[in-house]
């Protein structure tokens, strides 16, 4: 069963410029989630969709950021424009709909964001 | 979701059985304990999970006392390869939407 997959693996661009991110789940996972750890910080949640609808998006920054998953398949974050306080690594996990027991999160490599 | 504190980092020898402990004081009655164990340039991975007492599987076990506010990862005698960051999660079964990664363990595996 392949896993999580991102691309691009590592993106380098200047500030102001447009970035879009894409991630496949695993298939048949409904749950998909969007993390990020800045330069020397923890991870922290960014959002979580359920199929294509957003379940929870408390931990997007700010408006620059943007998310998809249409169709309920692969997701996509755009970051419009980009900052440099956006560099770090961004992780997408995949799980599948809980029955009353605990999700597995499975994360994909991360996307590494160089914004200079 | 309750918050975790662990030690910053631990050194070990191969060989060598390791214990991480975890302290999550404010853990409530429906959160579960997950460890993931993260190598650089990696994504998270998921490692085992608790609710009370003990759990083993192929890789680890996980020791929770009857009060629950600590849990401790047992790693059966460690090589160079389980050099890598483990963090501990809790959150709540029914609402286990987001995990909120602390600093995590850096364990060093020496030869």
């Amino acid at each position: 069963e392949a896993g999580v997959t991102q691309f691009p693996s590592h993106s380098v661009i200047e500030k102001g410029q447009t970035v879009t991110l894409r991630c496949d789940p695993i298939s048949g996972h409904d749950n998909l989630y969007w993390y990020r750890r800045v330069m020397g910080k923890e991870i922290k949640f960014l959002l979580h969709f359920v199929k294509e609808s957003k379940q929870d998006e408390s931990g997007m920054p700010n408006n620059r950021f943007l998310a998809e998953r249409t169709g309920g398949t692969y997701s996509t974050l755009k970051v419009q424009p980009a900052e440099l306080e956006d560099s770090g690594v961004y992780f997408c996990a995949s799980s599948q709909v809980g029955l009353g027991l605990q999700e597995t999160q499975y994360f994909g490599p991360g996307t590494r964001l160089l914004v200079l | 979701l309750a918050k975790t504190t662990q030690p910053i980092s631990m050194d070990s020898y191969e060989g060598q059985e390791v214990n991480i402990t975890c302290s999550h004081n404010n853990i409530a009655t429906n959160d579960y304990i997950t460890w993931y164990q993260q190598f650089p340039s990696q994504g998270p991975r998921f490692i085992i999970q608790g609710y009370k007492t003990k759990v083993t599987n192929e890789v680890a076990s996980l020791f929770i006392p009857a009060d629950r506010k600590s849990s401790t990862l047992s790693l059966p005698r460690v090589s160079l390869s389980d050099t890598a960051v483990y963090y501990c999660l809790v959150g709540d079964m029914n609402n286990f939407n987001k995990f909120y990664f602390g600093s995590g363990t850096k364990l060093n595996v020496k030869p």
